[in-house]
């Protein structure tokens, strides 16, 4: 299995909303990514979880908030969120050594 | 932190032409260049990886070259075909991939011209 799953695939929320993203991997990685990607851009780095611990956060808004609950999982927690928010938000994962593994994205518009 | 810088912006070739993208990275410690592929509304794949160790990696019709000494590292495309229109992302890491994610270029929007 060399999946990573995200769900939704696509959500859409208003500036007082709280809404969740998911993200699953079975390939025993211990290194798990949030990137934000807007439209014709690179992905941008959000968090990194190594261990199921936090190790990176690049200065993020705290109306993102990651969990890792364990080591398959990892979910970003939105709140307040702004129009510019809007973006796909990949998850990724990986080995330290090697290739880093992406889901689809997940497709987020707030209104 | 590293920065890495790509280009051209966009490239458009002739099917059956070659084409080569460029990416210099600030960090000398920096130590592993992927490349990723990205179609229109999919997720980024990766197409080709290098370490410093080396300094050419090839796979069929797609090469990587790296200098160390001069920071930069090129994607080589040969016999292009439609299928490789998409965006291409160039990529460094200080880790190995792993620890500290990827830090990306802006990316460059091949076409392939029939």
């Amino acid at each position: 299995d060399t999946e990573v799953t995200q769900t939704p695939k696509h959500l859409v929320m208003g500036m007082t909303n709280k809404k969740s993203l998911k993200c699953e991997q079975h390939m025993g990685h211990r290194a798990m990514y949030w990137y934000k990607q807007k439209a014709k851009k690179p992905p941008e780095l959000m968090f990194v979880y190594s261990y199921e611990k936090l190790s990176i956060n690049e200065s993020v808004p705290s109306r993102f908030s990651p969990e890792c609950p364990n080591s398959s999982l990892l979910n970003l927690h939105l709140h307040a969120l702004q129009p510019e928010d809007s973006a796909l938000y990949l998850c990724a994962s990986g080995r330290y050594t090697g290739e880093l593994f992406f889901g689809e994205g997940s497709r987020l518009t707030v209104l | 932190g590293e920065n890495v810088e790509q280009h051209p912006s966009t490239l458009s070739v002739q099917e059956g032409d070659s084409a080569v993208i460029k990416c210099t990275y600030s960090d000398s410690a920096s130590n592993y260049f992927p490349w990723y592929k990205q179609e229109l509304g999919k997720r980024p794949q990766l197409i080709i990886d290098i370490r410093s160790n080396v300094g050419e990696k090839k796979d069929q019709r797609i090469a990587v070259t790296l200098n160390k000494t001069a920071k930069h590292f090129s994607l080589h495309i040969t016999e292009t075909q439609p299928e490789d229109s998409a965006v291409y992302f160039c990529a460094a890491s200080i880790s190995g991939g792993g620890a500290d994610g990827l830090t990306f270029g802006k990316g460059t929007h091949l076409i392939i011209q029939p």
